[in-house]
């Protein structure tokens, strides 16, 4: 099965670092755009960011950079998301995507199943 | 580009049709636009892309149409499994998605 399969909820305290994970399967990993969204109550969707595993080539939406940082290993099929110091507004579920037609600008067409964040003291 | 979508919340029944809008503040080019489904505890899902091409294994009774800064999702004879928030993407500028309309019974 064509699948992202992200790593597990987490609850941390304000500072704290994080990574988070998203684990492609059954296509070719290093061969699409991977993309981070963040789904928060009021806000909706938001574009995170994106990065190409072949080269990590790793771009961000312009409020999210220097916020988070978007890697990718492609040896293990897997890209992160990572905070080195969190912040309550942080709290959202994130998505990992694929991007569809080989441009950091496409149609999603697959979806993780969302990871919780938590930041609370 | 922003982008709006209407109603927030839509109130059918099943076997109903609903129409769901999400308008543009500046043209999309190329139609560059995608629908989304998300339902709890489940992984999102596209629909439909390029405003009216149904991603493989969709059913025809949804139906996306739309140019320039209107677009319409629109889903015949509504089925319980229907009933979710539906986002839709633009990726002709960056990308950035609406606000969502939720289907409710």
């Amino acid at each position: 099965d064509v699948q992202l399969v992200q790593s597990g909820p987490e609850v941390k305290e304000p500072g704290e670092s994080l990574q988070i994970s998203c684990k492609g399967s059954g296509y070719t990993f290093s061969s699409y755009w991977i993309g981070w969204v963040r789904r928060m109550p009021e806000r909706g969707l938001e574009w995170m960011g994106v990065i190409y595993p072949a080269y990590s080539d790793a771009r961000y939406r312009p409020s999210f950079r220097g916020q988070v940082t978007i890697s990718a290993d492609r040896s293990i099929n897997t890209a992160h998301l990572q905070w080195r110091s969190l912040k309550a507004s942080d709290t959202a579920i994130y998505y990992c995507v694929r991007l569809l037609g080989g441009s950091p600008e496409g149609p999603i067409d697959l979806w993780g199943q969302g990871t919780v964040v938590i930041v609370s003291s | 580009i922003v982008l709006t979508q209407s109603p927030g919340t839509l109130s059918l029944s099943p076997g109903e049709s609903a129409s769901l809008s999400c308008r543009a503040s500046q043209r999309i080019i190329s139609g560059y636009l995608a629908w989304h489904q998300l339902k709890p505890g489940q992984a999102p899902r596209l629909l439909i892309y390029e405003t009216s091409r149904r991603d493989t294994g969709i059913p025809d009774r949804f139906n996306g149409s739309g140019s320039e800064t209107d677009f319409t999702l629109t889903i015949t004879r509504l089925e319980p499994d229907d009933f979710a928030v539906y986002y839709c993407q633009q990726y002709g500028s960056s990308i950035t998605f609406g606000g969502g309309t939720k289907v409710e019974i």
